[in-house]
């Protein structure tokens, strides 16, 4: 069974860090692409980023581009999102999803809220 | 940037037809992809590839994508069905993912 899970959610200042994780497991985690998706509350979903199955390529949304870096361990099962300059629209529930697009397997959600 | 339009709301009778549109320029020629979500849940695959059922997903659950508009259709509504559905595709020019801004469906 293939299962999804984030963590590293929670409440951050204006302008600080949060390092995000999802650990994969049920599939061979090192041949597909992976995404993030977020979702602000009461808000519908956007797509942030994701990064081919080497870590060679990522892309990333425009209001996130220079301040969330994508990464991944094949070896550990892991994809990391590092957001740095947090915003208080980054406020927003942040799903990791398998594949570039469809997404057939999503992660339970982390929350990420930015305050002060 | 390609944006993708959804109507904000649909009310539907049990047993009806259900239709929820995704419009994009020249949608017809990329692969559109629908998701479902209930409140406080992930979201969940329902159609891919325009018309494709993933496993485990009902036979009422059917799509299409021609020219300017894709559509879901579910017929023979349910109360279970009632969801926001979002509709989605991959923007090659652009390299980004692309959700439409979703539809809130309601079984009156």
């Amino acid at each position: 069974e293939v299962q999804l899970v984030e963590s590293g959610g929670g409440l951050v200042q204006p302008g600080g860090s949060l390092r995000l994780s999802c650990a994969a497991s049920g599939f061979s985690f090192s041949t597909y692409w992976m995404t993030w998706v977020r979702q602000a509350p009461g808000k519908g979903l956007e797509w942030v980023a994701n990064i081919r199955q080497d870590g060679g390529e990522k892309y990333y949304v425009d209001s996130v581009k220079g301040r969330f870096t994508i990464s991944r361990d094949n070896a550990k099962n892991s994809l990391c999102l590092q957001m740095d300059s947090l915003r208080g629209e980054d406020t927003a529930v942040y799903y990791c999803a398998r594949d570039m697009v469809p997404f057939e397997s999503w992660g339970q959600g982390t929350l990420v809220t930015v305050s002060s | 940037s390609y944006v993708l339009t959804q109507p904000p709301s649909l009310s539907v009778a049990p047993g009806k037809t259900a239709r929820i549109t995704c419009g994009g320029t020249n949608i017809g020629s990329k692969s559109v992809h629908w998701y479902h979500q209930k409140p406080g849940q992930a979201p969940v695959l329902v159609i891919k590839y325009d018309r494709d059922r993933p496993s485990g997903i009902p036979e009422r659950f059917s799509g299409s994508n021609s020219v300017n508009t894709a559509t879901l259709t579910i017929s023979r509504v349910e109360a279970g069905d009632e969801a926001d559905y979002y509709c989605q595709v991959w923007d090659s020019s652009s390299a980004r993912g692309v959700f439409g801004g979703g539809t809130k469906l309601t079984v009156l």
